[in-house]
């Protein structure tokens, strides 16, 4: 079946540091990519997406790239910042299917 | 604003005892979702509707999990006999449900459940 694995958390950075959060997913076909984060007392919301392989997700300064000789989807951000400290997940969904989540990945930003 | 609307915000109930849940969806959109996340863990997968085809039911723990959406919009989740192990944060998200791999989820902000 369809399934996501991410790196464990909880990941703790310094404010400035480079992020890497590795997804790395199993699925018959193509699926479509996401992440989702969930800041610290709300929601989840989509962070970013991409529907075939190459494609490049990109938001608030945080990219990915849908790898299919890898199938990966490893989350990057150059320079986080404080405010980025939330749970992050990855997810994937294969059309008229339902989403599969990964169980997450907590990162924490010191100043 | 027209996000997705769950209710209540916080139950407390007693073991063995019956519950509902509910999801207001964005409007107009055909796809709803169940979710469960308990503390520190993922998202687990429930139940999924999509237009007025048959749900999707694989993702429910047991014969005491139901769920049913009517006219197509508001949707209920019922847990029946409620067990600690029920306690959890329960996520309803919609989305469009348009073909192919666009499909966006928007998430409500949770029912959080406690089961003494």
């Amino acid at each position: 079946g369809n399934s996501v694995t991410q790196m464990e958390g909880p990941v703790t950075l310094s404010e400035e540091a480079f992020l890497t959060i590795n997804c790395t997913y199993t699925a018959t076909g193509y699926p479509s990519l996401f992440w989702y984060v969930q800041y610290p007392g709300e929601g989840l919301q989509l962070l970013l997406k991409a529907t075939k392989a190459d494609d490049k997700g990109s938001n608030k300064g945080f990219e990915a790239t849908y790898r299919k000789e890898t199938t990966s989807f490893h989350l990057e951000k150059g320079s986080v910042q404080v405010s980025d400290s939330a749970v992050y997940f990855c997810a994937l969904r294969r059309e008229g299917q339902n989403f599969v989540f990964g169980p997450g990945t907590r990162l924490s930003v010191l100043p | 604003g027209a996000g997705v609307s769950q209710s209540p915000s916080n139950k407390v109930t007693e073991k063995g005892k019956d519950v509902e849940l509910r999801c207001d969806p964005i409007s107009g959109h055909t796809a709803l979702y169940w979710y469960r996340q308990s503390l520190g863990q993922g998202l687990e997968f429930l139940i999924y509707f999509q237009g007025n085809s048959a749900p999707d039911k694989s993702g429910l723990p047991s014969d005491r999990f139901s769920a049913e959406r009517t006219g197509g919009s508001v949707s209920t989740l019922t847990i029946q006999r409620t067990q600690q192990e029920d306690s959890a944060v329960y996520l309803c998200a919609s989305s469009l449900g348009s073909p192919g791999m666009r499909d966006e989820q928007f998430f409500g902000p949770g029912t959080r459940l406690t089961v003494l």
